[in-house]
């Protein structure tokens, strides 16, 4: 089955860290770009971050430059998101969502998403 | 950056009506331009990408069209099952920006 599941959300207090994980499986990980989108409880969604199939490119919104990093293992078919420096507006469901692939491109639309992970930015 | 301008934020309308829903970029983005549905307490799931192209297994009552700027997502025909929250996201370039979001109800 085509999926990603997301991992290692929880509670934190501000200024805190956290590193939440993706794993992908009935695809071929590595040959897909990758994000990370959040929503905040009510909220519209953001997009985070972003890498390239070969983690040559990254992106990040500016709300989360300096202080998330995005990686990836291609050996092990996982995303990463290293966040430092939480703050309480940081709090929100975070997605991992694959880039779409068409028209025989890539494109920066995503086409599959995981169920989500929540993190709790609280004192 | 560019931003997604999108409306109205929410509407209300009766099963079998004809529902229109805009997105407006402050910049040409081309038809680089995606619609996502979110049903209560799911996932996101992507609908249109490059501004009319059906996702697979998307039923044709969705449909996307582009006008320069101005994208339009309509529902031909509401029915129940399409109650959620709509987003489009512009592809072009980063950042990737969505819109805020309209949310559908059945009157």
């Amino acid at each position: 089955e085509v999926q990603l599941v997301e991992s290692g959300g929880g509670l934190v207090q501000p200024g805190g860290s956290l590193r939440l994980s993706c794993a992908a499986s009935g695809f071929t990980f590595s040959s897909y770009s990758m994000n990370w989108v959040r929503q905040a409880p009510g909220k519209g969604l953001e997009w985070v971050s972003y890498i390239s199939s070969s983690s040559s490119t990254i992106y990040y919104a500016d709300s989360v430059k300096g202080r998330f990093t995005i990686s990836r293992d291609n050996a092990k078919n996982s995303l990463y998101l290293q966040m430092n420096s939480l703050r309480d507006e940081d709090t929100a469901v975070y997605y991992c969502a694959r880039c779409g692939y068409s028209y025989g491109g890539a494109y920066w639309y995503f086409d599959l998403w995981g169920r989500g992970t929540l993190v709790t930015v609280s004192s | 950056d560019i931003q997604m301008t999108q409306s109205p934020s929410s509407l209300s309308a009766s099963v079998g009506d004809r529902v229109t829903i805009t997105c407006r970029a402050s910049q040409g983005i081309s038809s680089y331009l995606a619609w996502y549905q979110q049903k209560p307490g799911k996932v996101p799931k992507l609908l249109i990408y490059a501004a009319s192209t059906l996702q697979s297994g998307v039923p044709s009552r969705f449909s996307g069209s582009r006008s320069g700027t101005d994208f339009t997502l309509t529902i031909s025909s509401l029915q129940p099952e399409d109650v959620a929250t709509y987003y489009c996201q512009k592809y072009n370039s980063a950042p990737l920006t969505f819109g805020g979001g309209t949310k559908v109800e059945i009157k």
